[in-house]
């Protein structure tokens, strides 16, 4: 079973500052990982698939890169609206998700 | 536009048992595959179970196996999680995700029911 780690838990940042979040499988999942994000009392929205493309309507400032067992989550420059927990998600069929990095205002 | 509405949540007995629904529009159902996801209050999210586009393959997490049965009817346009022998550790809200393809990702998402498991 994989297991996906990420760090850190916690990330406080200001508005207009880049995020680089940390997505570590325990075996290579190869390029098949993604991105949610979510929002207080909000559906989980799918960000970045196939490791580095972005889903219908995301804006560039997300990108993601990597590959085999290390990923990372970039957000150019914070807006507002992106302070939210991120999750990173294998699928092979069965899905893992990890725990989640909350991006909170600093 | 795709939309996802489950409901069937409630409040179980431990040892009961719910049937969650989760009806498709804005979109042809019948070639997606489907999932369930759930997430506990204040926590992450934990994948529950898939089906795919025609019901002929379907996998389940450990967590709910023998438990739970996904099921779907694409006659009308409705995906189902049978849960039986409810624990207190299956409280979460529920959410049913269309599949982005290959049984890898979740694309559209519904807005949840919540399932709680309590005496």
């Amino acid at each position: 079973e994989i297991v996906l780690t990420q760090s850190p838990a916690t990330l406080s940042l200001s508005p207009g500052e880049r995020a680089s979040l940390s997505c570590r499988a325990s075996q290579s999942v190869s390029s098949y990982l993604a991105w949610y994000q979510q929002k207080p009392g909000q559906t989980p929205r799918l960000l970045i698939y196939d490791a580095s493309n972005r889903a219908t309507g995301i804006p560039a400032r997300f990108s993601g890169s990597g590959s085999g067992t290390d990923f990372t989550l970039t957000i150019s420059n914070l807006e507002p609206e992106d302070f939210a927990v991120y999750y990173c998600q294998h699928g092979s069929n069965r899905l893992t998700f990890g725990g989640g990095t909350k991006v909170e205002i600093k | 536009q795709v939309q996802l509405v489950e409901s069937g949540g409630g409040v179980v007995q431990p040892g009961g048992s719910l049937r969650l629904s989760c009806a498709a529009s804005g979109f042809t159902f019948s070639p997606y595959g489907m999932h369930w996801v759930r997430q506990a209050p204040g926590k992450g999210l934990e994948w529950v179970a898939v089906i795919g586009h025609d019901g002929t393959y379907k996998y389940d997490a450990d967590s709910v196996r023998g438990r739970f049965t996904i099921s779907r009817d694409n006659s009308k346009n409705t995906l189902y999680l049978q849960m039986d022998s409810l624990r207190p550790e299956d409280t979460a809200v529920y959410y049913c995700a269309r599949d982005l393809g290959r049984g890898r990702y979740c694309d559209y998402w519904g807005q949840g029911t919540l399932v709680t498991v309590s005496s």
